[in-house]
């Protein structure tokens, strides 16, 4: 079954500063998606990033990028240049294909906290 | 505007009484789910469904049921509401084929409290 670990609860960064958030993941199939998601005060669900596992390129947002580590079956989410409201929980995120269906799968998130 | 709605946003209830959450969305999606946050454990998935009259159970079923009867509702449905629901609920959406860019499409989610 596919797994996916978020190992830091909570991070802080100092604002105009650099963060990045780990997640690592399990599967056996070759072809997914990979997401991250924030989460801010008011629940939305707001879609970061999402990275295709055949594409070896690291995708980029803005001041957002990952470190798609195949292999390793590593996802890490850098910010660049923190800003205030950045500060929300981030999920990062799977999604497969297996007998017909999608399966995504959830980290259980990191708290980002920003300081002035 | 392109969106997943979910109705009601907040419900206090008391166990026992059975109550729906609805879902609805916009923009033709085959593909829709349901899912529960808790602090600490992330999003659980409910069931999900892949297009009209095909549902199946996610990771957590237990104690919910839900129908797919038309191509843009989905609703959630606690027979027998007990504390162990009180929890944020999300509905998302997304297409499926050739057309899929992989993410989920949220909704606002809806806050349930079972007394």
């Amino acid at each position: 079954a596919q797994t996916v670990t978020q190992s830091q609860p909570e991070m802080s960064v100092q604002e105009a500063e650099t963060v990045t958030l780990s997640c690592t993941y399990d599967t056996s199939e070759s072809d997914y998606y990979l997401f991250w998601y924030k989460q801010p005060p008011s629940r939305q669900m707001i879609l970061v990033i999402r990275q295709e596992a055949y594409k070896q390129q690291n995708a980029t947002e803005n001041r957002f990028s990952v470190n798609f580590q195949k292999a390793a079956k590593s996802f890490s989410l850098k910010i660049s240049d923190s800003q205030l409201g950045d500060a929300a929980m981030y999920f990062c995120a799977y999604r497969g294909y297996t007998s017909g269906t999608y399966k995504y799968i959830f980290g259980t998130g990191t708290r980002l906290k920003v300081l002035a | 505007e392109a969106q997943v709605t979910q109705n009601p946003r907040y419900l206090i209830t008391v166990t026992g009484k059975k109550l729906t959450v609805t879902c609805s969305q916009n923009m033709n999606h085959e593909y829709m789910s349901w899912y529960r946050q808790d602090p600490g454990l992330g999003l659980r998935q409910i069931y999900y469904s892949m297009n009209v009259e095909v549902t199946d159970k996610g990771d957590v079923p237990e104690g919910y049921k839900v129908s797919r009867k038309e191509k843009r509702n989905f609703p959630l449905i606690l027979e027998s509401p007990s504390p162990n629901q009180t929890s944020l609920y999300f509905c998302a959406s997304t297409k499926t084929g050739l057309a899929n860019t992989g993410e989920l499409f949220f909704g606002e989610g809806s806050r349930l409290t079972v007394l």
